[in-house]
């Protein structure tokens, strides 16, 4: 069983839906839960950054945690075609190391 | 303000050849991260290190990988006689860090990476 399980998609939206994307994870150790949005040949660029468990919103990104569940998601609202990338979940131990799903790949519609 | 930079962007080594890949962190930046990309998987952790230190080379492998980052001048990840399931995107990531709360997670960034290919 991976560590960090994340549904590889690839997920089709038309413009203005909302995107809902997964994580989940076996390590309950995990404290700190990121998300990247990477676009092709490019580095992952850090989206949203949560500690614990709760909600978290900035913009049009949403990001919740459920340390119960061991379950995290990332909702965009409003999705734009610019959105469309591959977005990983990531999560860590009170350490430096990161442990990331395989990403999700997102294409909004015009 | 530049961010982290790799170079090359892509290589190309035939097995048993030697890969050098490049990392300029952030500035002001004085920890490097290195990651690996399969198809179809996510990034590993490869090796965490700090100028002249490494910290932590534990999602190494044993054999014919190494890191280093000089006091001057770039982090280098070098592979020795690469072998075909070498082929992959390395990323390098660098972060700042505070004495009263070690490297900044959330505040990690990327390169482009440098796509390997072994023919």
């Amino acid at each position: 069983q991976k560590e960090v399980e994340q549904d590889p998609g690839p997920l089709s939206v038309p413009e203005g839906a909302i995107v809902s994307l997964n994580c989940t994870y076996s390590n309950s150790a995990f404290q700190y839960f990121m998300w990247y949005r990477q676009y092709s040949r490019k580095g992952p660029e850090l989206l949203m950054y949560t500690y614990s468990s709760g909600n978290k919103e900035d913009g049009r990104f949403t990001a919740q945690v459920d340390k119960s569940s061991k379950y995290i998601s990332l909702f965009i609202r409003d999705s734009q075609p610019s959105d469309s990338a591959t977005y990983l979940c990531a999560m860590s131990t009170n350490d430096y190391k990161l442990s990331f799903g395989a990403g999700t790949t997102v294409t909004v519609r015009a | 303000n530049a961010g982290v930079m790799q170079n090359p962007r892509h290589l190309v080594r035939r097995r048993g050849q030697e890969a050098r890949l490049r990392c300029s962190p952030m500035k002001g930046h004085s920890h490097v991260y290195w990651y690996r990309q399969l198809p179809e998987e996510g990034l590993k952790f490869m090796v965490y290190l700090q100028k002249e230190n490494i910290i932590d080379e534990s999602g190494m492998p044993k054999e014919r990988f190494s890191a280093e980052f000089p006091k001057e001048g770039p982090s280098i990840l070098r592979i020795q006689q690469v072998v075909r399931g070498d082929s992959a995107a390395y990323f390098c990531a660098s972060s700042p860090y505070r004495s009263d709360r070690g490297p900044l997670r959330e505040k990690l960034f990327f390169g482009s990476g440098t796509q390997l290919s072994v023919l």
